[in-house]
């Protein structure tokens, strides 16, 4: 059964502090990763992986895939409140699916 | 505004219905995502369109159905509504298949 596990649940940080999200797959036909930030409305577009080991970087995020080990993991440094959100996980097979982790809960605290 | 519209916003109606929810698509974009997001099943990947057809099939039920019409706006057609059913509905768009995906705000249905 293709899945999508992300860990931890949830996490609370300090302003400032530097996190690291994780995902993991079982998915058959692998063809991309997505990470999302979803706050109280829809869920808004980080980063697409397809390659292993190329990390893509958007400011203060970044992400790296590893297609051998089957994981993604999201970085945020020097987090701030703003950063508060769900960030869900994604992974597209070759068919065009999607296949959702449940999201980790980051709360960012001042 | 992520230029994904989703009609209506609420949408409250009774087991057993039916009920339209409409997507207009970025512009520019050809491809039309729907998602399922309930409390219990976290987001679910429902089914994808493409320029007017049907390219992806992901957990979607029997009792729902789905279009994209030539203008590239889609309707996602919900029926015999169960109580279960009562979620937000997403819709995405993308220019292809590979390319980052906008949502748009969602439709929450509530089925009483």
């Amino acid at each position: 059964e293709d899945k999508v596990v992300q860990s931890p649940l949830s996490l609370v940080v300090h302003e400032g502090d530097t996190v690291t999200l994780n995902c993991s797959y079982e998915v058959t036909n692998f063809r991309s990763l997505l990470w999302y930030k979803q706050e109280k409305k829809a869920p808004t577009f980080l980063f697409m992986l397809t390659s292993s080991g190329i990390e893509k970087k958007s400011g203060r995020l970044s992400s790296i895939l590893d297609k051998k080990e089957l994981f993604s993991i999201l970085n945020i440094t020097a987090t701030q409140t703003g950063d508060s959100a769900v960030y869900l996980c994604a992974v597209q097979n070759t068919g065009n699916q999607f296949y959702f982790g449940t999201g980790t809960s980051l709360t960012v605290i001042p | 505004d992520s230029g994904v519209t989703q009609t209506p916003k609420h949408l409250i109606t009774a087991t057993g219905q039916r009920v339209t929810l409409r997507c207009s698509p970025r512009s520019g974009d050809l491809s039309v995502y729907w998602y399922q997001q309930s409390l219990d099943q976290g987001l679910q990947f429902l089914i994808q369109y493409y320029n007017g057809e049907e390219r992806a099939k992901g957990n979607i039920l029997e009792r729902f159905s789905a279009q994209q019409f030539p203008d590239l706006h889609s309707e996602l057609n919900l029926s015999s509504l169960e109580l279960g059913d009562s979620a937000l509905y997403f819709c995405a768009s993308s220019v292809g298949d590979v390319y980052g995906y906008t949502f748009g705000s969602g439709t929450r249905l509530t089925v009483v």
